[in-house]
C-alpha cells in the first residue's frame, strides 16, 4: 500500500536551532515526493520537490530510498518557519493523486 | 491572475440538502484537482480533470458526489443529500500538465448540521 507517515504531530524548537521534520513513505518503485507548507491563515503551498533537489527558504530534503524517508531539514530555524508541514507522495500510476501525510506542526520559539 | 479561487469560503447546510462548490483555477492551468481535508488529517484526493475530461476519481467520491468542468475552465463539486460526515474543508488545486507542484485555493469549509 502507498502511504506517507509523519510521526510527529507537533515539533517545537527554539530560534536558531536545527530542525528536522520526519517523513517516511511506503511505495514500490521510484517515488515522487513533495513537501507542502501551510502558514497561519494562508493556503497550502508547495515548498519543495525531491526531483528538483532545491533549497527553498533554507529547507532541504533528501530522498533516502534505503530508509524510505524524505525528511525536511533546516540548519537554523526562524520564527517565520512556524507552520504546518505536509509530506506528499505521488500515487503510483496516477497523474492526479497526491497522498498526503497527516502533517507536522512546527513551532519555532523566540 | 489572483491564483486559484474557491467559492463560497464557508457553507453551513442541513443534513439532506444539496450543496455545490465552485473552483476557478489559474487560467493557463489545464489540470484541476479536488481534495478533502478533515481535522487532523492531510488532504485526501477526490478527483482530477485534464481540461474538461475527468480522468481519475477516488473511492472516496461516493455516488452522492459529482464534479464537472464543462469548458475546461472552472469546476463545480456537488454533494447531494449531505451527511454529517461530509463536513470538511474542500480544497481545489490546479497545475500545468508538465508541472508537478499544485497551486491550492483557500478551500470551502462545509459544515453539515
Amino acid at each position: 500500500a502507498q502511504r506517507v507517515t509523519q510521526p510527529e504531530k507537533l515539533l517545537s524548537v527554539f530560534k536558531g536551532a536545527p530542525v528536522e521534520l520526519k517523513c517516511n513513505y511506503s511505495y514500490s518503485g521510484s517515488p515522487e515526493l513533495f513537501w507542502y507548507v501551510q502558514y497561519s491563515r494562508q493556503r497550502l503551498q508547495l515548498l519543495l520537490r525531491h526531483i528538483s533537489r532545491e533549497s527553498i527558504k533554507g529547507f532541504t530534503a533528501d530522498l533516502n530510498k534505503g530508509e524510505t524517508s524524505f525528511h525536511l531539514k533546516k540548519p537554523f530555524a526562524q520564527e517565520e518557519d512556524s507552520a504546518m508541514y505536509y509530506c506528499a507522495l505521488k500515487g503510483k500510476g496516477s497523474q492526479g493523486n497526491l497522498i498526503f501525510g497527516k502533517g507536522t506542526k512546527l513551532s519555532v520559539k523566540p | 491572475d489572483t491564483g486559484v479561487s474557491q467559492d463560497p469560503r464557508h457553507k453551513i447546510t442541513k443534513r439532506g440538502q444539496n450543496v455545490t462548490f465552485r473552483c476557478d483555477p489559474i487560467s493557463e492551468h489545464n489540470r484541476l484537482y479536488w481534495y478533502r481535508q478533515t481535522l487532523g488529517q492531510g488532504p485526501e484526493f477526490l478527483t482530477y480533470f485534464q481540461n474538461e475530461a475527468q480522468l481519475e476519481k477516488s473511492r472516496l467520491l461516493s455516488d452522492r458526489f459529482s464534479a464537472e468542468r464543462p469548458k475546461g475552465s472552472f469546476s463545480t463539486l456537488e454533494i447531494q443529500r449531505t451527511e454529517q460526515g461530509d463536513s470538511a474543508m474542500y480544497l481545489c488545486a490546479s497545475s500545468l500538465a508538465t508541472q508537478d507542484g499544485y497551486t491550492f485555493g483557500s478551500g470551502t469549509r462545509l459544515t453539515v448540521v
